[in-house]
């Protein structure tokens, strides 16, 4: 059972354009959601989270927004730049395992020159 | 303190052979948490320690899987008669305790290939 689901699996966008990367969820116990962006051979880095008490979180070029009742979270990038081309998963935590967090399968982001 | 370490980087190991992987974390963290990412997946969750105390496994740590985490400090998590479904990435990440909802830092993880 997917619980956090990413279903692009690739996306391409243009360099200073908006880049959008979407997550359904299932677990209604979530109540902490995350995103992590990865290179090649290296690990998760930990990108901007929100909390389910807010609907959006922003940090610099990076937002996040959450649609609790729709089950869906979003990042948006802009402008959108060569180095954020990886690998972005979405991660949610909360209920009975509260404490480890639940993956979507990631959506690959290529930002073109 | 340069963040969660994790040795060795690549294992390559025959099948049927046992294999242990070490994990350093942030030092001030707590919580330590060892997931598991195949190709085209997200990581996996397979066990959550908290100081010294195995807290939580998942299911996918089958009775070939063990983990340890003496005073809880570094973990190790060793594999006995690999399995080539084995393969994967094995990534550690550590979290302070601070907050119930905090952000995990990643290693650069384990990346077994069982031959």
């Amino acid at each position: 059972d997917q619980q956090v689901k990413q279903n692009s699996p690739s996306l391409s966008v243009q360099e200073g354009r908006i880049s959008i990367l979407n997550c359904d969820y299932t677990n209604s116990m979530f109540d902490y959601f995350l995103w992590y962006k990865k290179y090649p051979a290296e690990g998760p880095t930990f990108l901007i989270s929100i909390s389910s008490i807010k609907d959006k979180n922003e940090d610099g070029r990076f937002t996040v927004f959450l649609n609790k009742s729709a089950k869906h979270l979003s990042l948006h990038i802009v402008p959108s730049q060569p180095g954020d081309s990886a690998v972005y998963f979405c991660a949610a935590s909360g209920g009975q395992g509260a404490q480890k967090l639940v993956f979507g399968q990631g959506t690959r982001l290529t930002i073109n020159p | 303190d340069t963040g969660v370490s994790q040795d060795p980087r690549h294992k390559i190991t025959k099948r049927g052979q046992n294999v242990t992987f070490r994990c350093d974390p942030i030092s001030e963290h707590n919580r330590l948490y060892w997931y598991r990412q195949t190709l085209g997946q997200g990581p996996e969750f397979l066990t959550y320690f908290q100081n010294e105390a195995q807290l939580e496994k998942s299911r996918l740590l089958s009775d070939r899987f063990s983990a340890e985490r003496p005073k809880g400090s570094f973990s190790t998590l060793e594999i006995q008669r690999t399995e080539q479904g084995d393969s994967a990435m094995y990534l550690c990440a550590s979290s302070p305790t601070r907050d119930i909802n905090t952000e995990a830092f990643f290693g650069q993880g384990t990346r077994l290939t069982v031959v």
